[in-house]
C-alpha cells in the first residue's frame, strides 16, 4: 500500500459525459501528479501540482482539468468524454515535487467510456 | 527535452535465469533515474533510483541497476528471476529544478516461464 488513495476504482460512463476522479496523496506529500495509461499510448504524464499550484503540464487535453485543494487532495475533471479517453488514470504523490523525489502511485481509476 | 527508450517491449525468461532490462535515456546533464514495477491491476512501485555517486545501485526485491554515462544507459538486472517478478517494468528520468515531471519509457513486460 503506497498510501495514495484514488476513488472511484472503476467508472463506466457514456460519451459526452463529465466525470471527476479524486486522489488523496500520502500524508506529508505536497505534490500530486496525474497520469493516463492506455494500451496504445502507454503511460502519459498529464499534470503536476505542488501545494495547490500547477507546476508542470504534460499531454493534458483542453477537455481535462485538474486542481489541488488546500487539504492537498486533488481532482481530475474529464469532460465531453470520448471513447478514446477510456484508460487507467493514476495519481502519484511525492514529498516536494522535484525531479529527484520518488513518486508514490495510487491503485488507479479505470475509466470506461461507452 | 528528456526522453527514455526501453528497446524491449516484451521479454520472456525462465524462472531462475538472470534478467537484464535495457533503458536508454536522453538528458542534457546527469539525470535522476528510476526503475518502477507495475504488477497487473496495480499502480507503479519504485524498485530503485540513481542520483549520483556509485553507479551500481541496489533496489528492492533483489534488483540492481547500473548507470553508464558513456552509453546513456541505466539497465536493470536480477541474477535469478522468480515467478513473482512477472510484471511490467518502467524506466524513468526525472527533471532537474523544481518541476518533478518524470518522463517514463514505454515499459517492458516480463513473462517468467516455469
Amino acid at each position: 500500500d503506497s498510501g495514495v488513495t484514488q476513488t472511484p476504482k472503476h467508472l463506466i460512463t457514456a460519451t459526452g459525459q463529465r466525470v471527476t476522479l479524486r486522489c488523496s496523496p500520502r500524508s506529508g506529500d505536497l505534490s500530486v501528479y496525474w497520469y493516463q495509461q492506455s494500451l496504445d499510448q502507454g503511460l502519459q504524464f498529464l499534470i503536476q501540482y505542488y501545494n495547490g499550484e500547477e507546476r508542470a503540464k504534460g499531454n493534458i487535453l483542453e477537455r481535462f482539468s485538474a486542481q489541488q485543494f488546500p487539504d492537498l487532495h486533488s481532482e481530475l475533471n474529464l469532460s465531453s468524454l470520448e471513447l478514446g479517453d477510456s484508460a487507467l488514470y493514476f495519481c502519484a504523490s511525492s514529498v516536494l515535487g522535484t525531479g529527484r523525489n520518488e513518486q508514490f502511485f495510487g491503485p488507479g481509476t479505470r475509466l470506461t467510456v461507452l | 527535452a528528456q526522453s527514455v527508450t526501453q528497446p524491449d517491449i516484451h521479454i520472456t525468461v525462465s524462472e531462475g535465469a538472470s534478467l537484464e532490462l535495457r533503458c536508454n535515456y536522453s538528458y542534457g546533464a546527469t539525470p535522476y533515474l528510476f526503475w518502477y514495477v507495475q504488477s497487473p491491476g496495480q499502480g507503479l512501485q519504485l524498485l530503485l533510483k540513481y542520483f549520483s555517486g556509485d553507479t551500481l545501485v541496489q533496489g528492492i526485491k533483489g534488483f540492481e541497476a547500473e548507470f553508464k554515462r558513456s552509453q546513456s544507459s541505466f539497465n536493470l538486472r536480477k541474477p535469478s528471476v522468480h515467478w513473482s517478478d512477472a510484471a511490467e517494468y518502467f524506466c524513468a528520468v526525472g527533471g532537474k529544478g523544481n518541476a518533478g515531471k518524470s518522463t517514463f519509457g514505454d515499459g517492458t513486460t516480463l513473462t517468467v516461464k516455469p
